[in-house]
């Protein structure tokens, strides 16, 4: 049983302040490692997908570093703002399938 | 340029009923992926379809759900003689045909089932 953990389990932040979430996974059969920002009501959505050590991506003041080697991911994000309240779900993805994690809550108030 | 599509949003259905969720990949889109999120829980996989194809159903309990995606129309998640525990939404993704690791899947909406 492959098994993909988020940390924390929730956060709460003021407005302004840059926060940062961890995903841990399994080191080996790894083809890809997708984060989504997932939003009450709404759908799942992508925003980065990670395939090699090392990677580095950014979107805006989001941002994801890649360690396949040690098995973890780091999702940042600057300056948060109330709209970036969200769960934010990490997916490991094997061959056929993603197993997704629990995902981080994050609450951001003004 | 519509996304993936789901419906019904909502479904109820009593104990012993059937359940049918359905789902259209956005344009040019040739697999599927259906997963469940029971109250409390994070998303699970269920099944994965190509066009006519169950490529890995791992995911699904072995009795009473079902999975197609046929060459014409959506795909549908067939749950027959729903239970309690069946409650739950149901989340349908789509991605284009394979190239390499790096496709994202896109979620619809969800269907969101609640058995009485």
């Amino acid at each position: 049983i492959l098994n993909v953990e988020q940390s924390p389990q929730s956060l709460h932040v003021q407005e302004g302040d840059s926060t940062n979430f961890t995903c841990s996974f399994p080191s080996s059969n790894f083809y890809a490692l997708h984060w989504y920002r997932w939003e009450t009501a709404k759908s799942p959505e992508a925003l980065f997908v990670m395939t090699l050590n090392g990677d580095e991506k950014k979107k805006g003041r989001i941002s994801a570093t890649l360690n396949t080697k040690e098995g973890y991911s780091y999702l940042y994000i600057k300056g948060s703002q109330p709209e970036d309240s969200a769960t934010y779900l990490c997916a490991f993805k094997s061959a056929s399938k993603l197993t997704f994690g629990t995902g981080t809550r994050l609450q951001v108030t003004l | 340029n519509a996304g993936v599509m789901q419906n019904p949003r909502h479904l109820v259905r009593r104990r012993g009923q059937e359940a049918r969720l359905r789902c259209s990949p956005m344009k040019g889109h040739s697999h599927v992926y259906w997963y469940r999120q029971l109250p409390e829980e994070g998303l699970k996989f269920m099944v994965y379809l190509q066009k006519e194809n169950i490529i890995d159903e791992s995911g699904m309990p072995k009795e009473r759900f079902s999975a197609e995606f046929p060459k014409e129309g959506p795909s549908i998640l067939r749950i027959q003689q729903v239970v309690r525990g069946d409650s739950a939404a149901y989340f349908c993704a789509s991605s284009p045909p394979d190239q390499g690791a790096s496709y994202e899947q896109y979620f619809g909406p969800g269907t969101r089932l609640t058995v009485t």
